[in-house]
């Protein structure tokens, strides 16, 4: 079981390039989540998913599309890749299965640099 | 909006000793969720406790506990006999009751436990 996979793990972009992050969850959760983690900051919420084919903005959208295609996979976008995007990226999930107020479970982060 | 805010952004101490982490939220809501997660070197989010705000009684994990005062609106950790292996970040997090289960982070204590 390996609960929430991103890929990749790291990569360096140059200003003005393309990609997108994958999110993988096979606990087949509802809900999913992409956050941001900066220095000094936590982690700021970007978008987020509350089902197949939904997506909704966070607290930092800008610069980000996602999608959710299946259940199980959440991506995140940028699409003209900018310095202030340099980050850490997680993705969580979590389930509504037995009641309100689940912990979301996290992948292991994608370290993202724009130069 | 709900904010939360740690006031204490590094901490160190001795291993064996007992070290208390603090956490303070704003909200309207009267019943919410409060976590602590920890994020150790290796990057990833790791649950430590969590808390319902409509529950009076304190929760406890092992050597990990609470002092949750929903008057004050504070949610502080404990942490009992403390270990190497605790040297982390560790980050409060609230979520409201209602919605798509979003947590949203303090900034983060770095907590050292020193040999």
């Amino acid at each position: 079981n390996a609960g929430v996979t991103q890929t990749p793990k790291f990569r360096v972009l140059k200003t003005g390039q393309s990609m997108t992050l994958l999110c993988a969850q096979d606990m087949n959760h509802e809900y999913m989540y992409w956050y941001r983690q900066d220095p000094g900051m936590g982690l700021r919420l970007i978008h987020y998913s509350v089902g197949e084919g939904t997506t909704a903005k966070g607290e930092v959208p800008d610069g980000y599309n996602v999608s959710r295609l299946k259940k199980q996979n959440f991506l995140l976008g940028l699409e003209s890749a900018a310095p202030s995007q340099t980050s850490v990226y997680f993705c969580a999930s979590s389930y509504e299965g037995t009641g309100k107020g689940q912990p979301q479970h996290f992948g292991d982060g994608t370290r993202l640099s724009i130069l | 909006a709900q904010t939360v805010t740690q006031s204490q952004p590094e901490m160190s101490v001795q291993e064996a000793e007992t070290v208390t982490l603090s956490c303070t939220y704003d909200t309207s809501e009267n019943n919410y969720y409060l976590f602590w997660y920890k994020q150790p070197p290796s990057r990833q989010m790791i649950l430590v406790i969590r808390q319902e705000a409509y529950k009076q009684q304190n929760a406890t994990e092992n050597r990990f506990s609470v002092n949750f005062q929903k008057a004050a609106k504070s949610f502080s950790l404990k942490i009992s006999d403390s270990q190497l292996g605790d040297t982390a970040m560790y980050f409060c997090a609230f979520m409201k009751h209602v919605g798509a289960q979003k947590l949203v982070f303090g900034q983060g204590t770095r907590l050292t436990i020193n040999p």
